[in-house]
């Protein structure tokens, strides 16, 4: 069973720059899995950042960037503001139909 | 304004049946690949099932056998058919449509509508 991988918590100051990843537990995340990203807040629907690996999805600010770092997927937030305090979750196209989400990341700015 | 929203959640025992609805607007529904992913409380997101335009069907392994994945077209509805529920199928589920046809992601999601399994 294929398991995708993100650190559970996460905490950047304002301002700062923080780099979340998507990995898996056998194996390289590569571009032929199309990472994307999605951001939720408590008692909302998911919203999409990022898709294809780097792409941004449309209103999406140019500070969140997506890439491959080593064997994963990368979700990286620059100047991290109070509002991007979210969860946040990458989803792998895994072939043959099937999608993997990952667990998620509790993003805190403090 | 591209739409998506869900219905038919409510309560049911464990063991029943119960089929949630997706209703489309603002967009060509049968041109789209869809999706249901579900949210239990506290917990992640999870993939449940996808259609595409041709009405391939797919699903992972824990809702596979139980959950039935389907489209109307001339309705612009998506839908779901759950049965043998369990209380871990408790969660809020949502519809979501894929992106295009040569990308792998979702771009539009509904708000939700709540499945609670429970006797």
């Amino acid at each position: 069973q294929t398991v995708v991988t993100q650190e559970p918590s996460f905490s950047v100051s304002p301002g700062g720059t923080v780099t979340l990843t998507c990995g898996l537990s056998s194996g390289s995340v590569s571009t032929s899995y199309y990472p994307s990203w999605y951001q939720q807040t408590p008692g909302q629907a998911p919203r999409t950042l990022i898709y294809s690996t780097n792409t941004r999805s449309s209103g999406v600010p140019d500070r969140f960037s997506g890439s491959i770092l080593g064997n994963k997927a990368a979700l990286t937030i620059a100047g991290a503001q109070a509002d991007d305090e979210s969860d946040y979750y990458c989803v792998l196209y895994m072939g043959s139909g099937i999608w993997v989400f990952g667990g998620g990341t509790k993003l805190t700015v403090l | 304004e591209v739409q998506l929203v869900e219905s038919g959640g409510g309560l049911v025992q464990p063991g029943g049946s119960l089929r949630l609805s997706c209703a489309a607007s603002g967009f060509t529904f049968s041109n789209y690949d869809m999706h249901w992913v579900r949210q239990a409380t506290g917990k992640g997101l999870e993939w449940v099932s996808a259609i595409g335009t041709a009405g391939d069907t797919y699903y992972p392994g824990s809702v596979k056998g139980r959950f039935t994945i389907s489209r109307e077209n001339a309705k612009n509805s998506l839908y779901l058919q759950m049965n043998s529920l369990r209380a871990e199928d408790t969660a809020v589920y949502y519809c979501a449509r894929r992106g295009s046809w040569y990308n792998y992601y979702m771009d539009v999601w509904g708000k939700g509508t709540t499945v609670t399994v429970s006797s």
